[in-house]
């Protein structure tokens, strides 16, 4: 089956410095989406990005299926940003997952 | 907000109990999932469905049935619970673009 990979793992940063997470993906992929867990549990949609990039608020994504990888920019961050960042590919009827990467931001 | 409803919210139950887990949507989606989310494993799929009566396995099915007998309803269905399903489990629908969106999750607790 299709693998997923993301980098960083881990990431501490300072809170209003920026930063940028990586997914990888072994095979052709349908769609991916970027989601946000927060320290609470939740999954929040980030971006939808088969190609291209996209842009909302502080944060960014860019997707290059040709090349298989996706990256997702985070500037100015904030505390409220913590968490663990996940990317899904569809492939085929399904989305996998990558194992995320655990954000932490320090005021 | 794809206005999806997990129930319960928190379980805890004891070893070889059946537990069930109940997806609500109200929007009519057709594709619907079980997920389950575990320390150093992330998400896993569990079973997802694909309309009514119309179910298939996922990656970790083993000990898992499911059942879709309304669009809106999703059930996980754990015969005999072990202690290896204590996990948080999620549920997720596609949405109409395609995009994956879930559900609050439930934390189910095996002793």
């Amino acid at each position: 089956g299709i693998q997923v990979e993301q980098s960083p793992p881990d990431l501490i940063l300072q809170e209003g410095a920026n930063s940028t997470l990586r997914c990888n993906f072994s095979d052709s992929v349908n769609n991916l989406q970027w989601f946000h867990q927060n320290p609470w549990g939740q999954l929040i949609n980030l971006f939808y990005i088969p190609s291209g990039t996209k842009q909302n608020g502080r944060l960014s994504a860019t997707t290059v299926a040709t090349e298989r990888y996706s990256l997702l920019y985070i500037s100015s961050s904030q505390t409220t940003d913590s968490g663990v960042y996940f990317c899904a590919v569809v492939y085929g009827q399904n989305f996998v997952f990558g194992p995320g990467t655990r954000l932490s931001v320090l005021p | 907000d794809a206005g999806i409803t997990q129930s319960p919210r928190h379980k805890v139950t004891e070893t070889g109990t059946p537990v069930t887990l109940r997806c609500h949507q109200t929007e009519n989606h057709r594709y619907m999932y079980w997920y389950r989310q575990d320390p150093g494993h992330g998400l896993r799929l569990i079973h997802y469905s694909y309309g009514v009566k119309d179910t298939d396995k996922g990656e970790v099915s083993d000990g898992y049935s499911v059942s879709r007998s309304k669009t809106e309803d999703f059930l996980l269905t754990l015969e005999s619970a072990t202690s290896s399903q204590t996990s948080v489990y999620f549920c997720a629908i596609m949405g109409s673009t395609g995009e994956l969106f879930f559900g609050e999750g439930s934390r189910l607790t095996v002793l």
